[in-house]
């Protein structure tokens, strides 16, 4: 079955700090998604990806899909306290695919955010 | 506009039982998706349903059921729970017509927090 490996599994840094995070998965995707949860909460989406090479910006989140359509990668600028959550990477194939439009998930990156 | 809900938000059951847990989709959405979420995983695919249907499903046991209802509304059944089943249940909607172009895109309600006993 598809499956995404997300990284890092999680960081700590300091407030103002950039961040990068990745998930790469052995099957294609026509579709990337980035969520972010936080505790107690269902997954928010932060930016959806639907083109191979796309690059979106959401304020100060930048995610790009990747050529190959295999990975995708999510950037955070200048980070607060509030970006601090679980950031999952989720990928959906085509209607055409055995996988329709489910979403596969990668296993999350925890980030802590210190002030 | 009303988003995704979910209900309950939380239930404890004890091995054997049966449980329904009952979403509504958001505003303007026909597709339903459910979802297991075991403590510090992703989210995994149980099923979906459009039309009243399950037109797609995961790799979790027959124990796991649907149903879908004329309004979109959708309940998830498990059936002979297990300890293993405990688990935040999500439920994502989605748009059909959204689907048919590129922008399909699924929101999630807050979840179900199972706990087995």
């Amino acid at each position: 079955g598809q499956q995404l490996n997300q990284s890092p599994q999680s960081m700590f840094i300091q407030e103002g700090e950039d961040v990068s995070m990745n998930c790469t998965s052995s099957s294609i995707f026509n579709t990337w998604l980035w969520y972010k949860q936080e505790p107690g909460e269902g997954p928010v989406l932060l930016i959806a990806l639907y083109k191979a090479g796309e690059l979106t910006s959401n304020g100060r989140l930048t995610a790009q899909f990747g050529i190959t359509r295999k990975d995708s990668f999510l950037n955070i600028s200048a980070s607060i306290p509030s970006d601090v959550g679980i950031y999952f990477c989720a990928g959906r194939g085509t209607r055409e695919e055995t996988s329709g439009s489910r979403l596969t998930f990668g296993e999350g990156t925890q980030l802590t955010v210190n002030p | 506009d009303a988003g995704v809900t979910q209900s309950p938000t939380h239930l404890i059951k004890t091995r054997g039982q049966q449980v329904t847990l009952r979403c509504s989709p958001k505003s303007g959405h026909d597709t339903v998706s459910w979802y297991q979420q075991a403590l510090g995983q992703g989210p995994q695919f149980i099923f979906q349903y459009y039309e009243e249907e399950e037109r797609q499903r995961g790799n979790f046991p027959d124990r796991f059921s649907g149903h879908q209802f004329p309004n979109y509304s959708s309940e998830l059944n498990v059936n002979a729970l297990l300890l293993g089943d405990s688990a935040l249940y999500l439920c994502a909607s989605s748009r059909e017509e959204a689907y048919r172009g590129p922008t399909d895109t699924q929101y999630f309600g807050p979840g179900t927090r199972l706990t087995v006993l």
